[in-house]
């Protein structure tokens, strides 16, 4: 079946130390998404790209990068978190052909920083 | 600014019918979406309303009017696991989805 996988489902780090989350998808969808969503809270966009091209939110801090490497993987790296940084991250990819931007989501990776 | 409004939490009984009301106003609208988020979950596809009016989709329908910047979610004969919090998210001029936080249905027998 065509899916978003994300990895790991359950992230623990300590305060400050970097990680990063992996998403991939099988759906060949052109853009592909990273939200933070905390409890009780809509989902917030942090990046998305078209293809190759890159689109960071105006309120994104710098302490959260991302790399598409091919079209199939995203990953997000947090250089340095802190307890604010707990959350669920989102991964979700959509066909981005402007008809129709129906946002698939992949299962989410829970953040917690200790 | 871009605003979603829809009210933060809901209760209903199983069994029964409830209306979940979204407001939103957005620099353009390219359509409206609502998704079902189980706690701990990720987001999963509803509906999609582009014109005024009513779709139907077995127990669940979405209601849209375009004029007045609102929609429904409509949730007929209530199950436990209908228990979730039901997004309402509205595709703007550029394409974005915009969010709104959600309202959480609690279902009692």
């Amino acid at each position: 079946d065509a899916m978003v996988i994300q990895n790991p489902r359950y992230q623990v780090t300590q305060f400050g130390k970097p990680v990063t989350l992996s998403c991939s998808q099988t759906l060949n969808h052109n853009v592909m998404y990273w939200y933070q969503q905390k409890s009780s809270q809509a989902p917030k966009l942090l990046f998305h790209y078209y293809d190759k091209d890159f689109n960071n939110e105006a309120d994104t801090p710098d302490n959260f990068q991302s790399r598409r490497p091919n079209t199939s993987f995203c990953f997000l790296d947090i250089r340095s978190p802190g307890l604010g940084d707990a959350a669920m991250y989102l991964c979700a990819t959509s066909r981005g052909d402007n008809s129709y931007n129906e946002q698939f989501f992949g299962p989410g990776t829970r953040l917690t920083v200790l | 600014g871009q605003n979603i409004d829809q009210p933060t939490e809901m209760t209903a009984t199983e069994g029964a019918i409830v209306q979940i009301n979204c407001t939103y106003q957005t620099s353009g609208f390219n359509g409206l979406f609502w998704y079902q988020q189980h706690a701990g979950e990720a987001p999963t596809f509803l509906s999609y309303n582009v014109l005024d009016g009513l779709e139907e989709k077995g127990r669940f329908s979405s209601f849209l009017s375009r004029s007045k910047g609102y929609s429904y979610l409509l949730l007929k004969e209530l199950q436990m696991k209908d228990s979730a919090s039901y997004l309402c998210a509205v595709l703007d001029s550029n394409y974005q989805l915009i969010w709104g936080a959600g309202t959480k249905l609690i279902i009692k027998p």
